[in-house]
């Protein structure tokens, strides 16, 4: 079975210029989730879909981040313009409805550096 | 509030010793997750193993053992006889259930666990 599937893998950017992050999570999965990860912060949710509904957004540093869901099988994360504080990388991960081995599984990620 | 809490920053093994990783968490729900992930240098998250907050077996998974325990709101990671590929950061997380599906993890600092052979 196909994990969670993240496009691209590697993106080298310069300052200004608009990103758009990839995932496609696990099917049959309910739950959709944005984190990043840096030296300095650790692992953090920056936002998660619920049934293609975004629940918790409280991570989204700021207006220039957004994301959408638009079906179950399909999630972008887009940032414009991008700044170098945005180079991380970002995580999406996909997990089933609760009775269902209960656990979010992760992709591998999408390095991003920002110059 | 959700926390977690990853005292060790760093632990260096020789190869064939046993490590415990700590993990210590806080939260206010009665029902919630608990979950071991593990970070190779490669950079994926690769899952572990899951807990519920009703389930205070231990378990062991090959040279892998966990501890659970609310008394003390832990819930520690011990590898035994380790190899030089266990070698990666070990992340702790807490999740709660949010209606019909888990919500966000929290996650420890991490613990950047080398084993040398």
């Amino acid at each position: 079975d196909a994990g969670v599937i993240q496009s691209p893998r590697h993106e080298v950017t310069e300052m200004g210029q608009e990103v758009t992050l990839r995932c496609k999570p696990i099917s049959g999965h309910n739950s959709l989730f944005w984190y990043r990860q840096t030296m300095m912060r650790g692992l953090e949710l920056l936002i998660y879909f619920n049934n293609n509904v975004p629940i918790d957004d409280s991570g989204m540093p700021e207006d220039r981040f957004s994301a959408k869901m638009p079906n179950a099988s399909f999630s972008t994360l887009k940032i414009q313009p991008s700044e170098p504080r945005d180079s991380a990388v970002y995580f999406c991960a996909s997990s089933p409805p609760l009775g269902r081995q209960e656990t979010q599984y992760f992709g591998p990620g999408t390095r991003l550096l920002v110059l | 509030a959700q926390k977690v809490t990853q005292a060790q920053t760093e632990i260096s093994v020789v190869e064939k010793e046993d490590v415990t990783l700590d993990c210590v968490y806080e939260t206010r729900d009665t029902t919630y997750y608990l979950f071991w992930y593990k970070q190779p240098p490669s950079g994926e998250l690769v899952f572990l193993i899951r807990r519920n907050s009703f389930d205070e077996q231990n378990e062991i998974s090959g040279r892998y053992s966990w501890n659970f325990q609310k008394s003390t709101s832990s819930f520690n990671f011990t590898i035994t006889a380790s190899q030089v590929v266990d070698s990666a950061v070990y992340f702790c997380a807490l999740s709660e259930a949010r209606g019909s599906t888990l919500g966000r993890l929290y996650f420890g600092r991490g613990t950047q666990l080398t084993v040398w052979p």
